[in-house]
Formats: C-alpha cells, structure tokens, sequence
C-alpha cells in the first residue's frame, strides 16, 4: 500500500534558525497537504499543493510540490517559540471514486531555550 | 465559518465499558472522517463517509467499533466494549471535494479517550 517516509522524526533547534523537513514516497499523489498539530489540538492545517512542481507560502512557511509528485518539503523560517510542535506531511490521491490520504509519522519541533 | 466540533473533549472509561463520541462537521462539507491517534503518532484513519454513505472503513474494527452518519451531517462513534489499547485521541474531519484539485481535511479538537 501508499507509504509516506517523513524525516526527520524530530529537531531540536535555536530560535530564529531556519527548519526544513519533507516527505518522501515511492507512489505518486495528487495533492500534499502539510499540518501542525499543538499538544491537546487536532491537526491545523498549513498548506496545500496541488500541482507538480508547485512552491507555495504561508508567512515564515514555505512548501513544494516535488516534481516527480512523490516527494514535497516545508520550511520555516526564522523559527519562533510557537512554531513549537509537531508538523505531518499527509498525501492524497484519487483511487475507488474517492480521494485518499496518506499521512507522514510527523516531525517534532523543539526550540532550545 | 464555524470549524468542525466534537464532544466530549475527555473521557475516561473502565475496559469493557461503552463509550460514544460525536462530531458536527463544517457546513457543506460532504466528506466525514474519524481518525484515531495514538500518542507519538500520526492520525490513522477508522471510516471516510461520503453523505451517509461509507466509502472506506477498512481499518475500523468492525467487532467492537461502530459509526454512523444517518442524515449525512453529524456523525457518532461508538466503542463497545472498551479494550486498553482504544487509549487514544479520536479526531473528526471533514473535507470538501475540490474536483481535479483532491480535498482539504479540516479536524475538530479531538476526544481524548483513557481506557482503565
């Protein structure tokens, strides 16, 4: 079945360093979504990506499209205490008249003091 | 635009008890989603519901999960009877079809469910 390789598992940081993580996967999608998720939260999502090749903001937060459609990445810039989090990677691709998604195990942001 | 809203926030049960949750997705949205989330994990997902119809459950576990979504708006999941391992958040979604484009899953705030 759809895997979804998301790295790394966690980063430890210093405020106002710049942070970037991706997903990778051997199956093609339509769609890369990209989530934070806060202790006690569901899942908010950050941005959305439709098109191969496909480089999209948010702020500080910036996302691609990877070109073979099997990979996407996210960074955040100038990172900030509330940046502090979990971030997932979910694919989503068409298959049975309806639209899948797949999700990454998540990158855990921690800001050093 | 009110986001999707789930009750209870927490509960804590005994195993082999019952439990059931709910969730009122966004407006219009036709895709419902329960996904369960285990410390440290990312969402896996239970049931996809589109209207009130189910379009995929196969990871639910059909001897003691149950959910449904009679008029194809609010939905309710329930467990019974209650196993350790349900320790868990439980997230609803919903989504709405963009066509070409795929879908955008919004969550609620999730149950925290404790199993003792």
């Amino acid at each position: 079945g759809q895997q979804l390789n998301q790295s790394p598992q966690s980063m430890f940081i210093q405020e106002g360093e710049d942070v970037s993580m991706n997903c990778t996967s051997s199956s093609i999608f339509n769609t890369w979504l990209w989530y934070k998720q806060d202790p006690g939260e569901g899942p908010v999502l950050l941005i959305a990506l439709y098109k191969a090749g496909e480089l999209t903001s948010n702020g500080r937060l910036t996302a691609q499209f990877g070109i073979t459609r099997k990979d996407s990445f996210l960074n955040i810039s100038a990172s900030i205490p509330s940046d502090v989090g979990i971030y997932f990677c979910a694919g989503q691709y068409y298959m049975d008249s309806n639209y899948q998604l797949i999700w990454g195990a998540g990158t855990k942001l921690i800001i050093k003091p | 635009e009110a986001g999707v809203a789930q009750s209870p926030r927490y509960k804590i049960i005994e195993k082999r008890q019952s439990v059931a949750f709910w969730c009122n997705p966004i407006s219009g949205h036709a895709t419902l989603y329960w996904y369960q989330q285990i410390l440290g994990q990312g969402p896996k997902l239970l049931i996809q519901f589109q209207n009130n119809g189910v379009v995929d459950d196969s990871q639910l576990p059909k001897d003691r999960f149950s959910a449904e979504r009679l008029k194809g708006v609010d939905s309710t999941l329930k467990i019974q009877p209650a196993k350790l391992e349900d320790s868990a958040v439980y997230l609803c979604a919903s989504s709405i079809n963009r066509g070409l484009y795929g879908t955008e899953a919004f969550f609620g705030q999730g149950t925290r469910l404790t199993v003792v």
